[in-house]
């Protein structure tokens, strides 16, 4: 079946500019998960959903990001006024008890 | 504080050999564990995963080992192949798959011809 889809692929941004990231989790998936990567790390936790409901946002590094999931299934991470530190490549991942399973995720360059 | 780490950053291996990637961790109320493949310009792929009540789980030529005394985690892939280059990370948390995930820094796989 398909699995974690994530839109755009690239984006570059001006620094503040706001931007929009897309997320579609496989369907049925109850649980979504957004990350942040840095390059040459490892992920890092930013925000769960489950259903529409966010559980966690612990890890949203400013009050400059905001996701929501309004329907319990597609899922968009906004940054406000984008900086350059938020250059990075935001991962989704969806779960069932049977794994975490990650889409290729937006690579977004602030200049 | 708690975190995931790995030993090596880099490790090269003949084709055909069997490679272990190491991993500790120092959160031992951690339960879950999971292995991901990373490629360049891809997202992390499962590999596979290990509860906490197991030391030792197999899947298609790979296999996950959890020494929960030394907090210790590793993978080994049998018969490594070329498609098998690519960043590899451990991950860890309390509450399985549907839980966040907290990611070491990754090493890196390199298979000689």
């Amino acid at each position: 079946g398909a699995g974690v889809s994530q839109s755009p692929r690239y984006k570059v941004a001006k620094r503040g500019q706001d931007v929009a990231l897309r997320c579609d989790p496989i369907s049925g998936h109850v649980s979504l998960f957004w990350y942040q990567q840095a390059l040459g790390q490892g992920p890092e936790f930013l925000t769960y959903f489950q259903n529409e409901a966010q559980l966690d946002k612990s890890g949203l590094p400013s009050d400059r990001f905001f996701a929501e999931r309004p329907e319990g299934s597609v899922s968009t991470l906004k940054i406000q006024r984008t900086q350059q530190e938020d250059s990075a490549v935001y991962l989704c991942a969806s779960s069932t008890t049977s794994g975490q399973y990650f889409g290729p995720g937006t690579r977004l360059l602030v200049l | 504080g708690e975190s995931v780490g790995l030993h090596l950053p880099t490790l090269s291996v003949q084709e055909g050999d069997n490679s272990i990637i190491n991993c500790a961790y120092s959160n031992s109320a951690s339960d879950y564990f999971i292995w991901y493949k990373q490629e360049s310009g891809k997202g992390p792929q499962f590999i596979i995963d290990i509860r906490s009540n197991m030391d030792k789980r197999q899947g298609q030529r790979v296999t996950v080992l959890l020494n929960k005394t030394v907090k210790h985690l590793s993978l080994q892939i049998a018969a490594t192949q070329p498609g098998d280059s690519a960043v590899y990370f451990c991950a860890e948390n309390m509450g399985g798959a549907n839980s966040k995930l907290t990611f070491g820094k990754g090493i890196t796989l390199s298979v000689r011809p």
